[in-house]
């Protein structure tokens, strides 16, 4: 059983390099969702997608964009990543058609490291 | 102030104690709590739901108390493998999470 699965798990960039997170759940999940977490910190959500066809801003969006390419995939963009932007990065997924009391499964991270 | 809040700790408990973790959230309009366990440098995962009449799953037990918009988490028999950060989790009202800082637990033989 994959789960949600991120790709990569770990990279290295310049700062002004670009590069794309991805992210797929099997699951047949509705919404999905982009955090980063620094230590100390709890999980900051950046971006999410409530339904396909649909993405919205979290709360720490600035510097990244996402992509809900289909049901099972939603992918984050750095366009000029920044040394503040190293973090680790998590992808969920939950599925709200249930009904609100769903809660949101984890991949396994992206560990990014701007230079 | 915090939308969720916990004791950061660490609670150093030997093998066998029991431990309680406190959270408190600012959001009446939460539906939905859960408790998830974080282990160093991995995923969350989801540790158990906490419902409005307070549930138990081995030796795990969940309380929600709404009118002081407060979780609590109770680990009897602590184990080894309990060692983990344990974050309190509420929903917004509508389809997002929001997650506490984590409480850490360090249990020693």
């Amino acid at each position: 059983n994959a789960g949600v699965t991120q790709t990569p798990k770990f990279q290295v960039l310049k700062t002004g390099q670009s590069m794309t997170l991805q992210c797929a759940q099997d699951m047949n999940h509705n919404s999905m969702y982009w955090y980063r977490q620094d230590p100390g910190m709890g999980l900051r959500l950046i971006y999410y997608s409530a339904s396909e066809g649909t993405t919205d801003k979290g709360e720490v969006p600035n510097g990244y964009n996402v992509s809900r390419l289909n049901k099972r995939e939603f992918s984050l963009r750095l366009e000029s990543a920044a040394p503040s932007q190293t973090s680790v990065y998590f992808c969920a997924s939950s599925d709200y058609s249930r009904g609100n009391n769903q809660p949101q499964h984890f991949g396994d991270g992206t560990r990014l490291s701007i230079l | 102030r915090k939308e969720v809040e916990q004791d950061p700790g660490p609670f150093n408990v030997p093998e066998g104690a029991t431990v309680a973790f406190n959270c408190t959230y600012s959001n009446s309009a939460s539906q939905s709590f859960f408790w998830y366990r974080q282990d160093c440098r991995k995923e969350p995962k989801l540790l158990m739901s906490v419902y409005s009449s307070g549930n138990e799953d081995g030796r795990f037990t969940a309380q929600l108390n709404r009118a002081s918009q407060y979780i609590s988490l109770l680990i009897r028999d602590s184990k080894l493998s309990d060692s983990a950060t344990y974050l309190c989790v509420v929903n917004d009202g509508y389809n997002k999470l929001i997650f506490g800082a984590g409480t850490r637990l360090a249990v020693h033989p």
